[in-house]
């Protein structure tokens, strides 16, 4: 069955501090793959994602993330945490022989200062 | 560029009674999605239009839920009667096409119901 996996909860970092928030996947084929951010009473806004081409994109606010295909994975990342990136976090992947949209039950970071 | 509109921002109402959310794409975005988001969990796709058909409603609960988009701009979200259960943040998007294209969402309408 097709999936995606944010296997924490909750990350917290200490301002400063590099960031990973992790997300794997269980689709066929080579699918397309999100992170979007959600604030508090927001809706979700698109930080970055991954077509084809170089396995490092880079995205909004100074975030980027890693498509490992082998480990099916693609970890969000970013050097310096701010304490305003503190969030939720949600990973999604597009199976690009059907294109449903895959959704993770997302992960809550929590920056402190 | 306008973002995504989606109104009203909260509701509460009564199980049994009737509720409609409104939502208006972002101006040439073929695609429109219908999500429902209950607290501390990813969306749950509801309904996805691509012009004014229907491409996905599997998880449409049609019995009480219902949403058009007749003109292929906005669209209505409308649940009727409502339960305890729907109490939920109800998410527009729309997207230019369905594919490599990352999704733009609006800021959602919260619905409690009492």
């Amino acid at each position: 069955a097709q999936s995606v996996a944010q296997p924490e909860d909750q990350v917290n970092v200490a301002e400063g501090n590099p960031l990973t928030v992790k997300c794997t996947y269980s689709v066929s084929g080579n699918p397309y793959l999100f992170w979007y951010v959600q604030y508090p009473n927001r809706g979700l806004q698109f930080l970055l994602k991954y077509i084809t081409g170089d396995n490092l994109v880079k995205g909004s606010y100074g975030f980027e993330a890693e498509f490992n295909k082998s480990q099916t994975s693609f970890h969000l990342k970013k050097p310096s945490a701010l304490v305003s990136d503190s969030a939720l976090y949600f990973c999604a992947v597009r199976d690009k022989s059907n294109y449903q949209l895959i959704w993770g039950a997302g992960t809550k970071l929590i920056i402190k200062p | 560029e306008a973002g995504v509109a989606q109104s009203p921002r909260y509701k509460i109402i009564e199980k049994r009674q009737s509720v409609a959310f409104w939502c208006n794409p972002i101006s040439g975005h073929a695609t429109l999605y219908w999500y429902q988001q209950i607290l501390g969990q990813g969306p749950k796709l509801l309904i996805q239009f691509q012009n004014n058909g229907v491409v996905d409603d599997s998880q449409l609960p049609k019995d009480r839920f219902s949403a058009e988009r007749l003109k292929g701009v906005d669209s209505t979200l409308k649940i009727q009667p409502a339960k305890l259960e729907d109490s939920a943040v109800y998410l527009c998007a729309s997207s230019q096409k369905t594919g490599p294209g990352e999704l733009f969402f609006g800021e959602g309408s919260r619905l409690t119901v009492l």
